[in-house]
């Protein structure tokens, strides 16, 4: 069974440019989380989805991140404009059902120069 | 310009000792914990969950122990190997945050041969 899927695994722009990242989760896994980690520490959730719905985006960036999840299957994160201070990875995940173990992509290096 | 990460706390083993990774977690109301493992340049792991029903469960050569009574939780690993060296998260979910799954610091673990 595939796992969460990422893309790209590598990024590398100058501030103020726009950047976007993909995300596959696990067939069947209804509920999909955005996830940011600066080096050294762990895991902050960004933004959670259930099915097509952000049932909790109150970690989100709103002036510079948006997040979309149409079809309630794969997802779109994008940070326009990017600033250095975004340079992190990116990691997404899913889980079923909410709750319960959460299943985590390889991530999205961000390099913000 | 290169941001820094804060250091983590290290743990360094010998090849076939035991290992003991710490962790306290601050919401009292949390019901469910779970230990990732993360490799460098990979996303992070399941290692093992517990619920806070319980104070004790094992996996293969992982146990995790719970006290909910000082909000502390353990990880320990039996005849640490040199593939166990990684960053461990502990990782706590509530239902008075929606489910949303929040990472403590995390510990390095060096296995030396």
């Amino acid at each position: 069974e595939a796992g969460v899927v990422q893309s790209p695994r590598y990024k590398i722009i100058e501030k103020k440019q726009p950047v976007a990242f993909w995300c596959n989760p696990i067939s069947g896994h209804n509920t999909l989380y955005w996830y940011r980690q600066n080096l050294g520490q762990g895991p902050e959730l960004l933004i959670r989805y259930e099915n097509e719905e952000a049932v909790d985006d109150s970690q989100l960036p709103k002036d510079r991140f948006s997040a979309e999840r149409l079809k309630g299957v794969d997802s779109t994160l994008k940070i326009q404009p990017a600033e250095l201070g975004d340079s992190a990875v990116y990691l997404c995940a899913s889980s079923f059902a909410g709750r319960g173990e959460l299943f985590f992509g390889e991530g999205s290096r961000l390099t913000v120069l | 310009g290169e941001s820094v990460g804060l250091h983590l706390p290290t743990l360094s083993v010998q090849e076939g000792d035991n290992s003991i990774i710490n962790c306290a977690y601050s919401n009292s109301a949390s019901d469910y914990f779970i230990w990732y493992k993360q490799e460098s340049g990979k996303g992070p792991q399941f290692i093992i969950d517990i619920r806070s029903n319980m104070d004790k469960r094992q996996g293969q050569r992982v146990t995790v122990l719970l006290n909910k009574t000082v909000k502390h939780l353990s990880l320990q690993i039996a005849a640490t190997q040199p593939g166990d060296s990684a960053v461990y998260f502990c990782a706590e979910n509530a239902y008075n945050q929606g489910g949303k799954l929040i990472f403590g610091q995390g510990t390095e673990l060096s296995v030396k041969p």
